[in-house]
């Protein structure tokens, strides 16, 4: 019953450096986001997606892509890494078609840009 | 001026203490609320959703008030395992495919101690 998973748990990044971030889940959920964490300010909405193929900024795009091939997949990546990209990333999915629905989060990943 | 906003505590409180947490939005058309719960270095998970006519789970009690735009949670008997940061958390799109875009309050910090 894995749920969301995300992978990598950490990653060490140099200024300048692009990488993906993966968010698999297996709950044929049509809703998946990505949110980043940072002290002092709560989660922020990254990009989200609607289904596959569908894909919209959130609150902090800039300097992220994303796509979405299949229902199950919803990568994360960072064109070229910044310090200002330091946080914890964490992916979520749920059904978006119902009001209270809930989100289920992966175990998120945490990012140093050095 | 924040979406959401909670008192970011921290609480220490002891073991059996009552302890309330509040947040306000700002958006009125928001739609949906929620409290989440993420432990130390976890991702978030879903504690309950908030109805406009309050609703309870055990020793949680959490309370909307569309009116002044209010939401809170109540815990009673606090027990050790109980400590963690409590998010409040709100949809406030007004619907269709907007369910699941979530806003996310700075979360408030409880410690339960013997």
């Amino acid at each position: 019953n894995a749920g969301v998973t995300q992978t990598p748990k950490f990653q060490v990044l140099k200024t300048g450096q692009s990488m993906t971030l993966q968010c698999a889940q297996d709950m044929n959920h049509e809703y998946m986001s990505w949110y980043r964490q940072d002290p002092g300010m709560g989660l922020r909405l990254i990009h989200y997606s609607v289904g596959a193929g569908i894909t919209d900024q959130g609150e902090v795009p800039n300097g992220y892509n994303v796509s979405r091939s299949t229902t199950e997949d919803f990568p994360l990546r960072l064109l070229s890494a910044a310090p200002s990209q330091t946080s914890v990333y964490f992916c979520a999915s749920s059904y978006w078609a119902a009001a209270n629905t809930e989100a289920f989060f992966g175990q998120g990943t945490r990012l140093t840009v050095v | 001026r924040k979406e959401v906003e909670q008192d970011p505590g921290p609480f220490n409180v002891p073991e059996g203490a009552t302890v309330a947490f509040n947040c306000t939005y700002s958006n009125s058309a928001s739609q949906s609320f929620f409290w989440y719960r993420q432990d130390c270095r976890k991702e978030p998970k879903l504690l309950m959703s908030v109805y406009s006519s309050g609703n309870e789970d055990g020793r949680f009690t959490a309370q909307l008030n569309r009116a002044s735009q209010y939401i809170s949670l109540l815990i009673r008997d606090s027990k050790l395992s109980d400590s963690a940061t409590y998010l409040c958390v709100v949809n406030r799109d007004a619907g269709g495919t907007s369910y699941g875009k979530l806003t996310f309050g700075q979360g408030t910090i409880l410690t339960v101690h013997p």
